[in-house]
């Protein structure tokens, strides 16, 4: 698996965009890059994934570098409900995808 | 639709105790996991099964940590017997296929070992 380096912990402030980083230098071709995020006392929960190109959904949008070595989580718009530890993963989507959890990145959201 | 349903969802026991955590995954679901998640870190996988069947167990301390998954649908984690590092979180996960899908985590069982 492919090795993650992500900030301990972010703050923001409430209404503000966040980017979340993420580095993954030893990334494969094949890899994946998966966001879950797990809000407190939950489980966690996806957030959204990408392989080359930038993608969007309704919750975030994951812009990739061109080399694939990082990339960054952005919340347009940070709520309260946005706090939470949010995980990079990447992970080979031809093999039995497993997700490897690193310890993340806890983003507080400032009122 | 109904999520990942867990219990209990918290338990203390004294060491040496046996103790067992149960999963119902999303109906339809082929794949479900168990994970470990000691307090500050991530979580940890312990075992995956596809449909009845083990895929990895690799993590999995067989020597106190058994699961089955029988009919391929609820599964049962149990733990026996328990040490104090086994306090942690116990997430349950399902996902559709074993491919790219995405997990659907439970809220998970908190254990205290005393």
């Amino acid at each position: 698996d492919a090795k993650t380096t992500q900030p301990n912990s972010m703050e923001s402030n409430e209404e503000e965009p966040v980017h979340l980083p993420c580095n993954h230098s030893t990334i494969s071709g094949t890899d994946y890059i998966h966001w879950y995020r797990q809000l407190p006392s939950q489980g966690p929960e996806y957030v959204i994934h990408g392989l080359t190109s930038n993608v969007n959904n309704r919750m975030a949008s994951l812009a990739i570098a061109e080399d694939r070595k990082s990339s960054t989580l952005i919340l347009h718009r940070a709520t309260l409900r946005d706090a939470a530890v949010y995980y990079c993963i990447p992970n080979d989507g031809a093999g039995s995808y497993q997700l490897t959890f690193g310890k993340g990145t806890k983003l507080s959201v400032i009122p | 639709e109904a999520g990942v349903a867990q219990s209990p969802r918290y338990k203390i026991i004294e060491k040496r105790q046996s103790v067992a955590f149960w999963c119902n995954p999303i109906s339809g679901h082929a794949t479900l996991y168990w994970y470990q998640q000691i307090l500050g870190q991530g979580p940890k996988l312990l075992i995956q099964f596809q449909n009845n069947g083990v895929v990895d167990d690799s993590q999995l301390p067989k020597d106190r940590f058994s699961a089955e998954r029988l009919k391929g649908v609820d599964s049962t984690l149990k733990i026996q017997p328990a040490k104090l590092e086994d306090s942690a979180v116990y997430l349950c996960a399902s996902s559709y296929q074993q491919s790219t899908d995405t997990q659907y985590f439970g809220p998970g069982t908190r254990l205290t070992v005393l």
